[in-house]
């Protein structure tokens, strides 16, 4: 019921293309969606984030699609970049709630962008 | 000094050393967090701490003890360490603990021996 179960593990795409990386989370209590990018030598840092009563959100070249009722949100990378070579994390939590705000962690997408 | 910061960045100890990690928020936070981060798993939430007040225990072992002196500090002690203890531990830090968004540290590469 805690798990956020992510996918592909690694991923390689050319340069300009799309990456997507997928999510999937059981418990229909989360209420916050974030994406966290890691680069080597670095801590996650949060890249987008969505709740549950859009489907959509978009910053920049970074897509997040979030399908309610399959329960799944995934990350689209537009005209991707060597920079956004990383790995990235999706999570989930009770955001703003009486809890500690715990987010539960997906396994990490290795994502290389190829020249 | 912005964000969080960690220190040291690397550690190598042996089983019965004793060390402890520190972190540092620069950002007003009322509550910081420390993670485990071991290759191909999902970052581990250890232990949250709320205004200096212990909220979470994430059913970490006693070789770990954490210490929050203050909003902006957290120490995380370590003692009789073993080999699968290595890994990469992540500070974290929010505006307060039911906040989704929170701000890591570089990280403290351990290596235990």
């Amino acid at each position: 019921q805690q798990q956020v179960k992510q996918s592909p593990q690694s991923l390689i795409v050319q340069k300009g293309g799309i990456s997507i990386i997928n999510c999937a989370y059981e418990n229909t209590a989360f209420d916050y969606f974030p994406w966290y990018q890691q680069f080597p030598g670095k801590g996650p840092a949060l890249l987008i984030a969505i709740r549950p009563d859009v489907s959509e959100k978009k910053e920049g070249r970074f897509t997040i699609s979030f399908n309610k009722s399959a329960k799944q949100f995934s990350l689209h990378i537009m005209d991707s970049q060597p920079g956004d070579s990383a790995t990235y994390f999706c999570a989930a939590s009770l955001h703003g709630s009486s809890n500690t705000g715990k987010l539960i962690f997906g396994q990490g997408t290795t994502l290389q962008v190829k020249p | 000094e912005t964000g969080v910061t960690q220190t040291p960045r690397h550690l190598v100890m042996g089983m019965t050393n004793k060390k402890s990690l520190k972190c540092e928020q620069h950002l007003g936070h009322n509550a910081m967090y420390w993670y485990k981060q071991s290759a191909k798993k999902p970052l581990e939430l250890m232990f949250v701490y709320s205004l200096e007040e212990r909220v979470e225990n994430n059913s970490v072992p006693s070789r770990f003890s954490p210490e929050c002196p203050n909003s902006s500090h957290l120490f995380l002690h370590l003692h009789t360490l073993q080999p699968e203890d290595s890994a990469l531990y992540l500070c974290a830090s929010s505006q307060d603990p039911g906040s989704g968004t929170q701000y890591f540290g570089p990280g403290t590469r351990l290596t235990v021996l």
